[in-house]
């Protein structure tokens, strides 16, 4: 099985600050996705990556997703309360259906 | 507003007994699986199913079978639950994807089982 390391594992800064997410893995990706999921829900897609060395933005979140397709950032500016959450990145090596996901990071933002 | 649906957000077993988990969504999508998620490990595929009466294997089939008699409908069952099947249950759906479909999977709100 494929392995998706998520760094860091636990994330608490405060409102305002910056931070990056990193997914990292040896397998090369046809497409990668990253998710947020908050407490006592099911994980929500926020982007889908196919290029390597794509950047995307959605509002004062920007993901890259690596040259060579085997790693993905995810950069938040300015963060606020209501980005807390625990962040997957999720990845499929075969061109399919079936994605892989990674451990996550809990971010927590505080006020 | 599309969804999936979980049957039960809680549920607690007894050892031994046979559980059910439904899950049903209203995309008329192809594809459904069955993930557990339990902290540290992340997101761990079971089954998952392209299509009405089709199934296939995840990374950890082992305690648990499935059914997917109607396209909407995709069930989880342990057939004799343990302990270390206490976990989060997540159902999801996707349309059936090209490189460049962008949809990716949609959750459902899980269902968080205890087995005593």
């Amino acid at each position: 099985t494929q392995l998706l390391e998520q760094s860091p594992q636990f994330l608490s800064i405060q409102e305002g600050e910056n931070l990056t997410v990193y997914c990292n893995s040896s397998s090369v990706f046809s497409s990668l996705q990253w998710y947020r999921q908050e407490p006592g829900e099911g994980p929500v897609l926020l982007v889908t990556v196919v290029t390597g060395g794509e950047v995307k933005k959605l509002k004062r979140l920007t993901f890259q997703f690596g040259d060579a397709r085997k790693d993905s950032s995810l950069h938040i500016t300015a963060a606020q309360p209501g980005d807390t959450g625990l962040y997957l990145c999720a990845g499929d090596t075969s061109g399919t259906y079936k994605y892989i996901f990674g451990t996550g990071t809990r971010l927590k933002v505080l006020a | 507003d599309v969804k999936v649906t979980q049957s039960s957000r809680y549920l607690v077993k007894r050892t031994g007994e046979k559980v059910f988990l439904e899950c049903v969504q209203d995309m008329d999508h192809e594809n459904m699986f069955w993930y557990r998620q339990d902290p540290g490990l992340g997101l761990r595929l079971i089954y998952f199913s392209y299509d009405v009466k089709m199934k296939e294997k995840g990374d950890i089939p082992e305690g648990y079978s499935v059914s997917r008699e109607k396209k909407e409908r995709f069930s989880l069952i342990l057939e004799s639950a343990s302990t270390n099947q206490t976990s989060m249950y997540l159902c999801a759906s996707s349309l059936f994807q090209r490189r460049d479909n962008m949809y990716g999977y949609t959750f459902g709100s899980g269902t968080r089982l205890t087995v005593v």
